[in-house]
């Protein structure tokens, strides 16, 4: 069974500032997805980032940003310029990839979560 | 506007009563899933289906089913033999070739 660890239960980084959440990850698949999800405290889970295993190139989506270390199994996420909206929990989320018949792709398989880390964002 | 409903948000329940949750959605997705969150927990994967007519157990299926009759909707049950069912529950969907999942708003059960 794959599993998603966030070592950092909460981090606090200052407005305007840079701060690197943690993500590793145990699977013995060779494709798949991985993901950062923001849960604000209005509890509504919000995709923020998206990377496909196959892909050796880092997701970037305006001020997120992840490192993804494959042979490390790790998928740490970068918030450049951090804004008080980016205030929440953060999920790192593994999804195997889905192969039948020839077709590859999402399939219908749930994710698996990591514990989240609390951000917080200092004035 | 397509998204994901879930009702109501929140839901008050006595231990013993079985409980229905509601999720509907409006994206033409094929695949819908039931998530738990705990305090401090990340989503435990309840159930999911890939089509009408057909579901499959996830990580913490027990005490809870679900039906798919409609592939808009995906209701689940949380019945009695829930040892714990107070919880906030999420739904979502995913479809076609994307393989992202897209969320509703959740819903707050509380059983006292």
């Amino acid at each position: 069974a794959q599993t998603v660890t966030q070592s950092q239960p909460e981090m606090s980084v200052q407005e305007a500032e840079t701060v690197t959440l943690s993500c590793t990850y145990d699977t013995s698949e060779s494709d798949y997805y991985l993901f950062w999800y923001k849960q604000p405290p209005s509890r509504q889970m919000i995709l923020v980032i998206r990377q496909e295993a196959y892909k050796q190139q880092n997701a970037t989506e305006n001020r997120f940003s992840v490192n993804f270390q494959k042979a490390a199994k790790s998928f740490s996420l970068k918030i450049s310029d951090s804004q008080l909206g980016d205030a929440a929990m953060y999920f790192c989320a593994y999804r195997r990839m889905f192969s039948f018949g020839g077709y590859s792709g999402g399939g219908a398989d749930g994710l698996t979560f990591g514990k989240g880390t609390h951000l917080i964002i200092q004035p | 506007d397509g998204g994901i409903t879930q009702s109501p948000k929140y839901l008050f329940r006595k231990e013993g009563q079985n409980v229905t949750l509601s999720c509907e959605q409006n994206l033409n997705h094929d695949a819908m899933y039931w998530y738990r969150q705990d305090p401090g927990q990340g989503l435990r994967l309840i159930y999911y289906s890939q089509i009408v007519n057909d579901f499959q157990k996830g990580d913490i299926a027990e005490g809870y089913s679900v039906s798919r009759e409609k592939k808009e909707s995906f209701p689940l049950t949380v019945t009695s033999a829930q040892k714990n069912p107070t919880a906030f529950y999420l739904c979502a969907s995913s479809g076609g070739r994307s393989y992202e999942q897209y969320f509703g708003p959740g819903t707050r059960l509380t059983v006292t």
